[in-house]
């Protein structure tokens, strides 16, 4: 069966710092894979998604960047952070477009 | 383009009523759809999906929901609500005229009451 596994599960970091937020899916190839956030416990914000290796979409302008390495792995940036940064942050999969999509356990982020 | 409304921010209901948590929906071709939940400090879960054949789905935990294309609704629903379906529950919808990206409501918090 499939897995997803993202890490860490929480973070605090200082304005300023870098932020490294990883996932990887196991039991599938080829899969397409999301970065989204989620603020104060509602809404869900897709920032990047990739539908193969080193081929990365970004649906929102920000200081953050993904990047996918391996098939299954797909990594979260950023250089500098800044306080509104801070929220919930899912890593997800699907086989493809359309279908269910598959969500980690997520990772908080405190920029303090 | 594609659009998902949830009309309730909160839906409140007493245990062992039956509860429904609204969906509509909007896209150009046939939709996708989907109800997942989320209990506090956690991912999304899956419940189920419509794709096409029987407009009643069921899905896990019990909860079931009805496609209605031409109200273009897909309300989430179980006869008997327990305590632990307390949670944010998300419709999504997506379709082959979208590309098939997946767009996500606001979500909608159901407290069940004991």
């Amino acid at each position: 069966s499939q897995t997803i596994h993202q890490w860490p599960a929480t973070l605090v970091q200082p304005v300023g710092s870098p932020l490294s937020l990883e996932c990887t899916v196991e039991g599938t190839s080829n899969p397409n894979l999301y970065w989204y956030r989620q603020a104060a416990g509602r809404g869900l914000q897709l920032l990047f998604y990739s539908v193969g290796i080193g081929q990365i979409s970004s649906e929102v302008p920000q200081n953050l960047s993904a990047s996918r390495p391996q098939d299954r792995q797909f990594i979260l940036s950023s250089k500098k952070l800044l306080l509104s940064d801070s929220g919930f942050y899912l890593c997800a999969w699907s086989p493809g477009q359309g279908n269910t999509i598959y969500f980690g356990e997520g990772s908080w982020l405190t920029v303090v | 383009a594609q659009s998902v409304a949830q009309p309730e921010d909160q839906v409140n209901v007493a245990e062992g009523n039956p509860l429904t948590v609204k969906c509509t929906y909007s896209v150009s071709g046939n939709p996708y759809l989907f109800w997942y939940v989320q209990y506090p400090n956690r991912g999304l879960q899956f419940l189920l999906k419509y794709i096409t054949g029987d407009n009643l789905v069921k899905g896990s935990y019990g909860f079931e929901a009805e496609f209605n294309k031409s109200q273009t609704s897909f309300h989430l629903k179980k006869p008997s609500a327990l305590v632990s379906d307390s949670a944010l529950y998300f419709c999504a919808v997506s379709a082959n005229t979208g590309g098939f990206k997946t767009i996500f409501g606001a979500g909608t918090r159901l407290f069940v009451k004991a």
